[in-house]
């Protein structure tokens, strides 16, 4: 697509609930990178793929977050038993190859933990 | 300039003034130095980026300067026009598990007043 996709853009529910974030990086970007943006503040790094796997999970906050990317296109951040800090934008970027600049940026989701 | 913490630093320039935003950063191996800019309820866009190697770097209507003696980044903006009311973001290049991930800094307000 023209630029990176996330869905949904605003995502409410109850504590406890399992979430799934969705990114579709720009089309022939192989790297896709995951940030989380609490009210604020800057951007945290979460994760980065290049292709379908991911090297560094050292950011993900807790066990409770997972991705995956599958066919090096659509990844998908999933957070198991949500709680309120896990409240914030997180945001999706690509690259044409890791370490390529700049990383483009889609509009993110909005997640709130009631 | 760029501080942490749950309040952004806030930047009000008459329309048609200069801009200057100013950013600190940490790591001194840092390689790659980028700007942002993040509108309400969208991700952040880029604006200009410059590598270690340079100390200046000029786009339309923006220019970046990189002190790298002291670990400091300027993001000028000539002209300021209502548009640019934003959040602007600087953030360096790390390396990490072989890869690169950027490091964010907590952003600055720009108010631009009629």
């Amino acid at each position: 697509g023209a630029g990176v996709s996330q869905s949904p853009s605003n995502k409410v529910t109850e504590k406890g609930k399992d979430v799934e974030l969705r990114c579709d990086p720009i089309s022939g970007h192989t790297a896709l990178y995951w940030y989380r943006q609490s009210l604020g503040q800057g951007l945290e790094f979460l994760i980065y793929f290049q292709g379908n796997s991911a090297p560094d999970k050292s950011g993900l906050p807790s066990d409770r977050f997972s991705a995956e990317r599958t066919g090096g296109s659509v990844s998908t951040l999933t957070i198991q038993r949500t709680q309120q800090e896990d409240s914030a934008v997180y945001l999706c970027a690509s690259s044409l190859r890791q370490g390529d600049q700049p990383q483009h940026f889609g509009d993110g989701t909005r997640l709130s933990i009631l | 300039g760029e501080s942490v913490g749950l309040h952004l630093p806030t930047l009000s320039v008459q329309e048609g003034d200069n801009s200057i935003i100013n950013c600190a950063y940490s790591n001194s191996a840092s390689d790659y130095f980028i700007w942002y800019k993040q509108e309400s309820g969208k991700g952040p866009q880029f604006i200009i980026d410059i590598r270690s190697n340079m100390d200046k770097r000029q786009g339309q209507r923006v220019t970046v300067l990189l002190n790298k003696t002291v670990k400091h980044l300027s993001l000028q903006i000539a002209a300021t026009q209502p548009g640019d009311s934003a959040v602007y973001f600087c953030a360096e290049n790390i390396l990490t598990g072989g890869g690169n991930k950027l490091t964010f800094g907590t952003g600055t307000q720009l108010k631009v007043e009629l």
